[in-house]
């Protein structure tokens, strides 16, 4: 079955150090996405990308990068994790602009 | 850019009655409102949404409603059963900008 997975689930850093954080879909849908989850601040789009070679900040992009090599792909980094980083993380892909965005299960991030 | 707000944060319910969630947002161009229901330790999965030349659509025990001169639109759950315990989350967005923009949540518990 088609999916879209992130890992780790689980991540313990320390301040300063860089982090990525995986995301993998096998729909082969055009756009992804990155979110944070804080409570009180619902879900917050980082970046995103509508294909290969394509990203584009969102919201709360400082801090963060993404970078899109192929379609079923789109890792998060943190050049220098600060503690505010902090979260739960998701991704999601949809097929195309009118098209359901689905989720992956989240990394718990804790930055220490 | 686009503000969503969501009422109330949290929602406890007697099994068997009606839950309501609303939602407004502040830009008017926004013409697409997907809800979301998160379990624990899941991602947001859709469970309905609602494009803009429509005022109201119902699956089953589920239904929004849509008021584009007002900027509101709400969810409704009949006859609530213990599953539907869980966090819902209203978004919107323009079509084209595959872009969504997050309610804060609602905590909904079913009192058995």
């Amino acid at each position: 079955d088609a999916e879209i997975t992130q890992s780790p689930r689980h991540k313990i850093t320390e301040t300063g150090r860089q982090v990525t954080l995986a995301c993998h879909q096998t729909w082969n849908h055009n756009n992804m996405f990155w979110y944070r989850q804080d409570l009180g601040h619902g879900l917050r789009l980082i970046h995103y990308s509508y294909g290969v070679q394509d990203t584009n900040k969102g919201e709360v992009s400082d801090g963060y990068s993404v970078s899109r090599s192929n379609t079923e792909d789109l890792p998060l980094t943190l050049e220098s994790a600060a503690s505010s980083q902090t979260s739960v993380y998701f991704c999601a892909s949809s097929k195309s602009s009118y098209n359901e965005q689905f989720f992956g299960p989240g990394t718990r991030l804790t930055v220490l | 850019g686009e503000n969503v707000e969501q009422h109330p944060s949290t929602l406890s319910v007697q099994e068997g009655d009606s839950a309501v969630i609303k939602c407004t947002y502040s830009d008017s161009a926004s013409n697409y409102f997907p809800w979301y229901k998160q379990e624990l330790g899941k991602g947001p999965q859709l469970i309905i949404d609602i494009r803009s030349n429509v005022g109201e659509k119902k699956d089953q025990r589920i239904a929004v409603t849509l008021n584009k001169t007002a900027k509101h639109f709400s969810l409704h759950i009949t006859e609530t059963q213990p599953e539907d315990s869980a966090v819902y989350f209203c978004a919107a967005s323009n079509f084209g900008n595959e872009k969504l923009t997050f309610g804060t949540g609602t905590r909904l518990t079913i009192i058995p």
